[in-house]
């Protein structure tokens, strides 16, 4: 099976950077993904890591450890809008595409 | 353009009356998966196709069932809603080994 963890909530201040952090367990691995989702919207995809490092999309930045079952997504320049729920999401060899339990981000003025 | 189309986006259903969800998706994808997903948690995988072949997991519900016609059209029939099947259900569907594309989403209402 697949087990997932990450922190249920992150506050911050709009121009600040935060990092969600994610850990993971699954029968075979094929890369984490990361969705942030609206109230009342469906997940829209942000970011994937495959290998190790850091893969770099706007002012959103994701990064990998597979050695240690270890994930982030970075969140530069924070903006009111980023208000939203995170989620990681790890695909095992099955195709069961899973997710994590999501992070509650709230951006303040 | 819309990719994976969920319809209705909003579905009231009355207790114990069956309920039909549909998806279809225009990517031609092989895997089609379906969530359930209440206020405040995560999307809970239900099930998945791959093709043709049914994946469900084992927490899924006998109450919820799946039909996949053909590759641009999947339906979710829950047979007896209860109250506590009231959620947002959402069809995403992917190419073998890629990340998923979703749909807008159907929320479901039982009265």
């Amino acid at each position: 099976g697949q087990s997932l963890e990450q922190p249920s909530e992150v506050t911050a201040v709009e121009g600040a950077i935060v990092q969600i952090n994610c850990t993971y367990q699954t029968s075979g691995f094929y890369g984490l993904s990361w969705y942030q989702q609206h109230d009342g919207g469906a997940p829209t995809f942000l970011s994937y890591n495959g290998l190790d490092g850091l893969e770099e999309t706007g002012r959103f930045s994701s990064f990998l450890s597979r050695s240690d079952s270890y994930g982030y997504l970075l969140l530069q320049e924070l903006q009111m809008k980023d208000s939203a729920s995170y989620f990681c999401a790890v695909r095992d060899q099955g195709q069961n595409f899973v997710f994590g339990p999501g992070t509650r981000l709230s951006v303040l003025p | 353009d819309a990719m994976v189309i969920q319809n209705p986006r909003y579905q009231v259903t009355q207790f114990g009356k069956p309920v039909t969800l549909s998806c279809s998706q225009t990517l031609n994808h092989n895997v089609m998966y379906w969530y359930q997903q209440k206020s405040s948690q995560a999307p809970k995988l239900l099930f998945h196709y791959y093709d043709k072949d049914f994946n469900n997991e084992a927490d899924t519900p006998d109450n919820f069932q799946s039909r996949r016609p053909n590759t641009s059209f999947c339906f979710l029939d829950i047979r007896s809603p209860g109250l506590g099947d009231a959620a947002m259900y959402l069809c995403a569907t992917g190419a073998k080994g890629a990340r998923p594309f979703f749909g807008q989403g159907t929320r479901l209402t039982v009265v």
